[in-house]
């Protein structure tokens, strides 16, 4: 049993639509991190959120902390063929310890 | 080197085999890390080192798996008498320290026929 749950589990779109990924959890963290993931490689971290409630936005990508520290999503606007990857969120009951989510496999079509 | 290395990037045994995996941290990180990342799924926690000593090896799933770190650098995973099961990524990370941002390696791939 996984400490977060991510959806959907897939995502396939156009280039220059948008999605959105899902992070829920009934734990609270007190931070939650998301990272992306290419075949054969490690995860990469896109960004941490710390504060209830956060929004942050890297270039296309914009992340979102809820209110109680217990979800949190990933939109991404006109997404490219290079935004597609493995979108795993991840968060620390502890200090150390990263629990991650299942992952979001998102592809975006040309 | 400049970022987590880990070999071999791909390792085939049989079943019944013995295993070890290597992962290189980045220069001067003292904390690192252990996950297994099974296909279609996300990574899951095996071992964590500060240090030389393993602060937290909760996750390792049982006596066939063990880690060390005797130079508080380096850090080998050691899989004993090999299952089918245990055919999976497993991935390194270090960081600077406990709280810091974590760098992952490519992944060592191990396929047990």
């Amino acid at each position: 049993t996984q400490l977060l749950e991510q959806s959907p589990q897939f995502l396939s779109i156009q280039e220059g639509e948008n999605l959105t990924v899902y992070c829920n959890s009934s734990s609270v963290f007190s931070s939650l991190q998301w990272y992306r993931q290419e075949p054969g490689e490690g995860p990469v971290l896109l960004v941490t959120v710390v504060t209830g409630g956060e929004v942050k936005k890297l270039k296309r990508l914009t992340f979102q902390f809820g209110d109680a520290r217990k979800d949190s999503s990933l939109h991404i606007t006109a997404a490219q063929p290079g935004d597609t990857g493995l979108y795993l969120c991840a968060g620390t009951p502890n200090d150390y310890k990263l629990s991650f989510g299942a992952g979001t496999t998102v592809t975006v079509r040309a | 080197g400049a970022g987590v290395s880990q070999t071999p990037s791909n390792k085939v045994t049989e079943k019944g085999k013995y295993v070890e995996l290597r992962c290189d941290p980045i220069s001067g990180h003292t904390a690192l890390y252990w996950y297994r990342q099974s296909l279609g799924q996300g990574p899951e926690f095996l071992i964590y080192f500060q240090g030389t000593g393993a602060a937290d090896d909760s996750g390792l799933p049982n006596d066939r798996f063990f880690a060390v770190r005797p130079e508080g650098s380096v850090s080998t995973l050691k899989i004993q008498r090999t299952e089918r099961g245990d055919s999976a990524v497993y991935l390194c990370a270090s960081s600077y320290d406990p709280a810091g941002e974590l760098f992952f390696g490519e992944g060592s791939r191990l396929t047990v026929l």
